[in-house]
């Protein structure tokens, strides 16, 4: 069975400082999937990004960077030099290539405070 | 660009009653999902369908129904609230069923049973 777990359920840092969110995941599939989703405080969910299994390359978008791991289980998150706008709440999800309809399973989710 | 619509945003009804969550997308999808997600937890998946005419249970489906008779909408009924259903819906599409594919979400419904 497919398994998400984001250990750290807050974190609070100040503007300007950099933050790594952890994702590890568990999975019996070679071919799956794993997303990073943005929940800010007015509620809505909004995808970040998508990395296959079979590429391990880095990847960064702005302040933004993805390191993923297939040794250790996982797809964490960076972002650089915070700001308060990026204040939310995070979920990491994976999709295995033989689960029917696209059905991802779901972090718990780690809340994210930048304090000016 | 409406994307994928909830309706309502917030409600709150009494043990018992019944009502319609609404979700429509108007990005031609056929796949779409219903998830709740409860304080400081992540998603839980609903119920879900392939296309219209076609829906099947997730993870958490007792005390929810749903129907698809059309590609646009999804809605999701709970006939007998109970406390325990107080949690946020999110709605969700996605183009097809590859697992490959990100999920296209509503804004959410807040629902409270008193």
């Amino acid at each position: 069975a497919q398994k998400v777990t984001q250990a750290q359920t807050e974190i609070s840092v100040v503007e300007k400082e950099d933050v790594t969110l952890d994702c590890v995941y568990e999975t019996r599939d070679t071919t799956y999937y794993l997303f990073w989703y943005k929940q800010p405080p007015s509620g809505e969910l909004v995808f970040l990004i998508r990395r296959n299994s079979f590429d391990e390359q880095n990847e960064i978008s702005g302040r933004y960077s993805w390191n993923f791991q297939k040794s250790t289980s996982s797809f964490n998150f960076t972002i650089t030099a915070s700001q308060v706008v990026d204040s939310a709440v995070y979920f990491c999800a994976l999709s295995e290539a033989r689960t029917n309809a696209g059905k991802s399973t779901f972090g718990d989710g780690t809340t994210l405070t930048v304090k000016p | 660009n409406a994307g994928v619509t909830q309706t309502p945003k917030f409600r709150i009804l009494k043990i018992g009653q019944s009502m319609t969550l609404q979700c429509t997308q108007d990005m031609n999808h056929n796949y779409m999902y219903w998830y709740r997600q409860d304080p400081g937890m992540g998603l839980k998946l609903i119920y879900y369908s392939v296309g219209a005419g076609i829906t099947d249970k997730g993870e958490v489906p007792n005390g929810y129904n749903v129907s698809r008779s059309t590609t646009e909408d999804f809605p999701l009924r709970l006939e007998l609230a109970a406390p325990s259903q107080t949690s946020v819906y999110f709605c969700a599409s996605s183009y097809s069923g590859e697992s490959n594919q990100p999920q296209h979400f509503g804004d959410g419904t807040r629902l409270s049973i008193l």
